[in-house]
C-alpha cells in the first residue's frame, strides 16, 4: 500500500531561515504526492504536488519540493521562513482507496507543525 | 475562497439528535470525500463518492451514513453519535479522469457531540 511518513512532528525556524519539511514515500509505483498547508481552524490548502512532469515542482507562498526517487522522498523547502507561514503541513500520497468502488483519495502522513520564531 | 462549500460551520448535537452535514461544489468534479480529522492527527478518509458509486473506509461506524444525491452534492448523515465523534468534517472534491488530480477542500464542519 502507498503511504507516506513525515519525519519531525514539530519544526521550529527563525523568520528568514530556510525552511526544510521532510517526506518519505512507500511505493510499488510511480507516486503521486502532494503537500497541504493547514492553518487554524480551516480546511487543507494545496501548495504543490508532483505528478512525473518535473523532478523540481514549484508551489505557492515561495515553496517548492524536489522528488527523489533514489532517496524516496519528497522534501518540502522554503528559502525564507515568514510569520504567515506558521501552520500545520501535510505530506499526502494518492492511494487507491477502500472496498466497493475502488476510487481514488490522498493519505496523508501525520503532519508537521511549522513555528516561525521572530 | 475555498469552492467546496461546508453547512453548517459548526454543530452541537446531543447522542440521541439526528443531523446532517452538506457539501457543495460547482467544479464539475465527479468525485466527493468526507474526511474526518480529530485535533493534532491528519485527516482520515471515510468515504468516497466517484460518478456517484460509494467506496467506503470499513473502519468507519454505520451510525455515520453518506449520501450523494448528484455530482454536485453530498450529504452526511448522523445518527446516535459519541463524544469521540467530535472532530472536523472536511469535504473535498477532485477530478477522476486523471489520478494525478488534487483534492479541492471546504473549510470544514467542526462537530462537537455532547
Amino acid at each position: 500500500a502507498q503511504s507516506v511518513t513525515q519525519l519531525g512532528s514539530h519544526v521550529s525556524v527563525s523568520e528568514g531561515a530556510l525552511v526544510l519539511l521532510r517526506c518519505n514515500y512507500s511505493s510499488s509505483v510511480p507516486p503521486y504526492l502532494f503537500w497541504y498547508v493547514q492553518y487554524p481552524n480551516q480546511g487543507l490548502q494545496l501548495l504543490l504536488k508532483y505528478t512525473s512532469a518535473a523532478t523540481l515542482v514549484k508551489g505557492i507562498n515561495g515553496f517548492e519540493a524536489e522528488f527523489k526517487k533514489s532517496e524516496t522522498s519528497f522534501h518540502l523547502t522554503k528559502p525564507s521562513a515568514h510569520m504567515r507561514d506558521a501552520a500545520e503541513y501535510f505530506c499526502a500520497v494518492r492511494a487507491k482507496m477502500y472496498s466497493g468502488g475502488g476510487a481514488d483519495g490522498l493519505t496523508f502522513g501525520k503532519g508537521t507543525h511549522l513555528i516561525i520564531q521572530p | 475562497d475555498t469552492e467546496v462549500t461546508q453547512t453548517p460551520k459548526h454543530l452541537v448535537m446531543g447522542m440521541t439528535n439526528k443531523k446532517s452535514l452538506k457539501c457543495e461544489q460547482h467544479m464539475g468534479h465527479r468525485a466527493m470525500y468526507w474526511y474526518k480529522q480529530k485535533a493534532k492527527k491528519p485527516p482520515e478518509l471515510m468515504f468516497v463518492y466517484s460518478y456517484e458509486k460509494l467506496s467506503i473506509n470499513e473502519s468507519v461506524p454505520s451510525r455515520f451514513s453518506p449520501e450523494c444525491p448528484n455530482s454536485s452534492l453530498l450529504n452526511l448523515h448522523l445518527h446516535a453519535l459519541q463524544p469521540e465523534d467530535s472532530a472536523l468534517y472536511l469535504c473535498a472534491s477532485s477530478r477522476m479522469l486523471a489520478n494525478t488530480g488534487e483534492l479541492f477542500f471546504g473549510e470544514g464542519s467542526r462537530l462537537t457531540v455532547l
